[in-house]
């Protein structure tokens, strides 16, 4: 299953909203998630099931889903919030990821 | 969630084999409920799921990676490990080892920071 995810990189400053998409290929149900990276740093896992939040993520991170369209909402940026993100898909394996969308200053 | 921790050469030969350990730092390993997996990153490149392995030692691999991979599991050191055979320069990536539920259709909940392998001679 391919994972289309939009934009490459966006550029924000602190305070505002930001809005990162993915595209499956087929449907996959609700399985899909996003996580957080950083270099040097273990991902974080962000949320899954298109819309559940991992325990201790803040709910300025929010998913939605429209058919096989889904969307990472980030609100009031803060510093920590400026790194590398993707979408990942669990309806099958081989388990396959977006292509990540860097959100810098 | 848990922690998990890469280990093992950063330095790896042409044609050589690769070899990883992911040791989890919690009991989690033992008795089901997880599939310990493993992704892996080229510089400059998207995520790729090597395969993933459970607690009995039952397996399931990528099949681009599969001839040159075994997954193993030792759950009285907490530790489970990849060996990638026959590397070539296409192997270099972060290689990151993660937790996911084991009923097929659950997220990654923990990974480890990764560990940079790069092959070279």
């Amino acid at each position: 299953i391919q994972l289309t995810q939009s934009p490459f990189s966006v550029s924000a400053s602190v305070g505002d909203r930001v809005t990162i998409t993915c595209r499956a290929s087929q449907h996959i149900n609700i399985f899909l998630a996003w996580f957080q990276t950083k270099p040097g740093k273990a991902p974080k896992s962000l949320i899954y099931d298109i819309s559940k939040l991992q325990s201790g993520v803040p709910s300025k991170f929010s998913g939605s889903a429209s058919g096989t369209n889904f969307t990472l909402t980030i609100t009031s940026l803060q510093p920590e919030d400026f790194a590398t993100y993707y979408c990942q898909q669990y309806f099958s394996y081989p388990r396959t990821f977006g292509q990540g969308t860097k959100v810098d200053i | 969630q848990v922690q998990l921790l890469e280990s093992g050469p950063g330095l790896v030969r042409p044609s050589q084999t690769l070899s990883l350990t992911c040791t989890v730092f919690d009991d989690s390993i033992n008795g089901g409920d997880y599939y310990w997996a493993w992704i892996r990153q080229p510089p400059g490149m998207g995520l790729e799921w090597i395969g993933h392995i459970y607690y009995r030692g039952t397996t399931d691999y990528s099949p681009s990676l599969r001839s040159r991979l075994t997954m193993s599991v030792d759950t009285s050191k907490r530790q489970f490990s990849l060996s990638l055979s026959s590397v070539t320069a296409a192997d270099t990536a972060v290689y990151y080892c993660a937790r996911e539920g084991d009923s097929g259709y659950d997220p990654f909940d923990s990974w480890g920071p990764g560990a940079l392998v790069t092959v070279s001679s």
